[in-house]
């Protein structure tokens, strides 16, 4: 079965601090994303990483890919309230098919 | 700006009642995909189609939902007869090329009562 986990599935965590969202998926896939979603809003994407040990950085956020050992991460370095969102991460499969992770709601209190 | 469009963005309606949902995807992608997100099951996948041609529907229930692309710059989903349980955010997503993300619309949410 197609999978993706991600750890942890809530956060709550202070301004200032630092942590990480983990992604672990079930297959060997080349592509992984990472989509931010804001209360009843759409999805925006926030990364894609196309090789393993990819690494990308927007802002306080840094994404990596590790494709061996099937692990993606999103680090947040000093938070700030405005990432407060659901983070999703998804991995490719097939020719442009997404296979999506349940979410991880972060939040960010002052 | 480059935006997938989607309509209606709220629809009330009630069981048994037929609902169209549209989507217009970003001019020149060539894939759409249609996903349903609810909270207990998260975001599903329900079908997606390149250059118009369905590749994948197993995620959607065949006996009251159908897809189709009447032309490159139109995508609808349909649920009929409508049930509560089909009340969810559906969301349209387009895409160019096999490594491109997916660029997501504001979704319409369908309450069915």
């Amino acid at each position: 079965e197609l999978k993706v986990e991600q750890n942890p599935l809530f956060l709550s965590m202070q301004e200032g601090k630092n942590y990480t969202i983990y992604c672990n998926y079930s297959t060997t896939s080349d592509r992984l994303y990472w989509y931010r979603q804001d209360p009843g809003k759409s999805l925006e994407s926030l990364f894609v990483l196309l090789s393993n040990g990819a690494v990308k950085q927007e802002g306080r956020l840094m994404a990596s890919l590790d494709t061996k050992a099937r692990l993606s991460t999103l680090h947040i370095t000093a938070a700030v309230h405005d990432l407060s969102a659901t983070y999703f991460c998804a991995f490719g499969q097939g020719a442009q098919k997404l296979v999506f992770g349940q979410g991880t709601r972060l939040t960010i209190n002052p | 700006d480059a935006r997938v469009t989607q309509t209606p963005r709220d629809k009330v309606t009630e069981m048994g009642q037929e609902v169209t949902m549209r989507c217009q995807p970003i001019l020149g992608h060539n894939t759409v995909f249609w996903y349903r997100q609810t909270m207990m099951q998260g975001l599903e996948l329900l079908a997606y189609f390149r250059n118009r041609a369905p590749l994948d529907d197993s995620g959607m229930p065949k006996d009251r939902f159908s897809a189709e692309m009447p032309d490159a710059t139109l995508a609808t989903l349909k649920i009929q007869p409508s049930e509560p349980r089909d009340s969810a955010v559906y969301f349209c997503a387009s895409g160019s090329g096999r490594a491109a993300e997916q660029f997501f619309g504001p979704g319409t949410r369908l309450t069915v009562l």
